[in-house]
């Protein structure tokens, strides 16, 4: 399985763009990464999730660099209810649908 | 929008005794998870469930767990003997299909005393 480094916690500030980085430097090259998000003591939240190709959807976009060992959330105008804590998943490629959660990054809004 | 749904929000159970904790998936979707949370501590995946069987389950979930979904709309998930370290929220998770785009539900938070 992929491994994945992402910084403990970052603070944005409230109207910015937030871009939350995630090393995955051994993933392989059929491996999504998988990008959610956990409000606190809420259920985890499917954000967005690419292979290789940028990714943008209506909460987010996802760049996935070329070599593909690492990604960068981007939520283009961050509010107070962004505040979460954001995982990056890289799916286990060996047909296991089962999400493996990391520590992730704590993501603080500031008005 | 579509919600999965979990029933208690809180439960309150002694040492030893059994708990049910039920989830109500979104109507068209048929692959269903359950994990964990113990307080301050990351989600953990226990087990996945399709055409009434289990698909995957981890080293936490012992003999002591079990699921079903007995009506074909609730799908639950039985601890047989609580322990203290069961204490946790457990969230249940659903999908139309296999993959990783789950919908989670607000969790059931078990405390055992």
């Amino acid at each position: 399985d992929a491994k994945t480094t992402q910084p403990p916690s970052m603070d944005c500030a409230e109207g910015r763009a937030a871009n939350l980085p995630c090393n995955h430097s051994t993933i392989s090259g059929n491996e999504y990464v998988y990008w959610y998000r956990q409000i606190h003591s809420q259920g985890p939240q499917y954000i967005i999730h690419g292979l290789k190709n940028n990714e943008t959807n209506e909460m987010a976009s996802l760049i996935i660099t070329e070599d593909r060992k690492s990604s960068t959330l981007i939520l283009p105008h961050a509010t107070l209810r962004d505040t979460a804590v954001y995982y990056c998943i890289p799916d286990s490629g060996a047909g296991s649908y089962q999400l493996t959660f990391g520590k992730g990054t704590k993501l603080s809004v500031i008005p | 929008e579509p919600e999965v749904t979990q029933t208690p929000s809180h439960q309150v159970t002694q040492m030893g005794q059994e708990v049910i904790l039920r989830c109500v998936p979104i109507s068209n979707h048929l692959y269903f998870y359950w994990y964990r949370q113990i307080l301050g501590q990351k989600v953990e995946f226990l087990v996945s469930f399709y055409n009434n069987e289990i698909s995957e389950k981890s080293e936490i979930f012992d003999d002591q767990f079990s699921v079903e979904r007995p009506d074909g709309s609730n799908f639950t998930l039985k601890i047989r003997s609580t322990k203290l370290e069961d204490s946790a929220m457990y969230f249940c998770a659903t999908t139309k299909r296999t993959g990783y785009e789950q919908y989670f539900g607000p969790g059931t938070r078990l405390t055992v005393t």
